[in-house]
């Protein structure tokens, strides 16, 4: 199956630093999200990018399939952004149904005030 | 994005018994999926819903241990039977294909956390 590596695997932070978390993917994919998932376990939806750059406030995402990684940019950072961030995949070969997410390990972001 | 709601929030349970997980969806969907979190691992997809007609398992899963129903397009269940330890997990129900998020992007519910004892 398709491999997700995510790094850092840990990130600590002080409050209004910025950082860049990467997602490395062995195989061409038709879906790629990208999720945090708060103290309480809920997963919120970041950003749906296969392709192209998205922003959403602080935050934004970048997707190079033909290199396959994509990447997440978190400025000025907040202690409310401290979670885990799971990068997410189906790959695109053998029409694997786009709902079928394979998700990297995680980068677990803690913000200090 | 879809409102989506889990019964239970989180439950404690005995070795050896069954519990099943709900559900519900505030619009209908095209897809419903059950992913499994271990803890302090990522998730895994156990299988998908299908609508009228028996679930999709991953390899590694079974329907004797967790059989699943679809019986519309806003419901599902995930039964854990007879568990052990090792099914203390966070169960989460994702749906995609509704009419605001899109077709591709999956959402997730809040999660069932069980611990097993």
């Amino acid at each position: 199956g398709i491999q997700v590596e995510q790094s850092p695997p840990d990130l600590i932070l002080q409050e209004g630093a910025n950082s860049t978390l990467r997602c490395n993917f062995s195989d061409s994919v038709n879906n790629l999200q990208w999720f945090h998932q708060n103290p309480w376990g809920q997963l919120i939806n970041l950003f749906y990018i296969p392709s192209g750059t998205k922003q959403n406030g602080r935050l934004s995402a970048t997707t190079v399939a033909t290199e396959r990684y994509s990447l997440l940019y978190i400025s000025s950072s907040q202690t409310t952004d401290s979670g885990v961030y799971f990068c997410a995949v189906t790959r695109l070969a053998g029409g694997t149904s786009y709902g079928k997410l394979t998700f990297g390990q995680g980068t677990i972001l803690t913000v200090h005030p | 994005s879809a409102v989506i709601s889990q019964k239970p929030s989180r439950d404690i349970c005995q070795r050896g018994t069954s519990l099943t997980i709900q559900c519900q969806v505030d619009s209908q969907v095209t897809m419903m999926f059950w992913y499994r979190q271990q803890p302090g691992q990522s998730l895994t997809l156990i299988a998908t819903a299908n609508q009228g007609s028996e679930a999709t398992y991953e390899s590694g899963f079974v329907i004797d241990k967790f059989p699943i129903s679809r019986p519309n397009l806003t419901f599902s269940t995930l039964t854990v039977s007879n568990m052990s330890p090792e099914d203390s997990s966070i169960y989460l129900c994702s749906v995609a294909g509704t009419a605001l998020s899109g077709a591709n992007v999956l959402t997730f519910g809040a999660g069932s956390r069980l611990t097993v004892l």
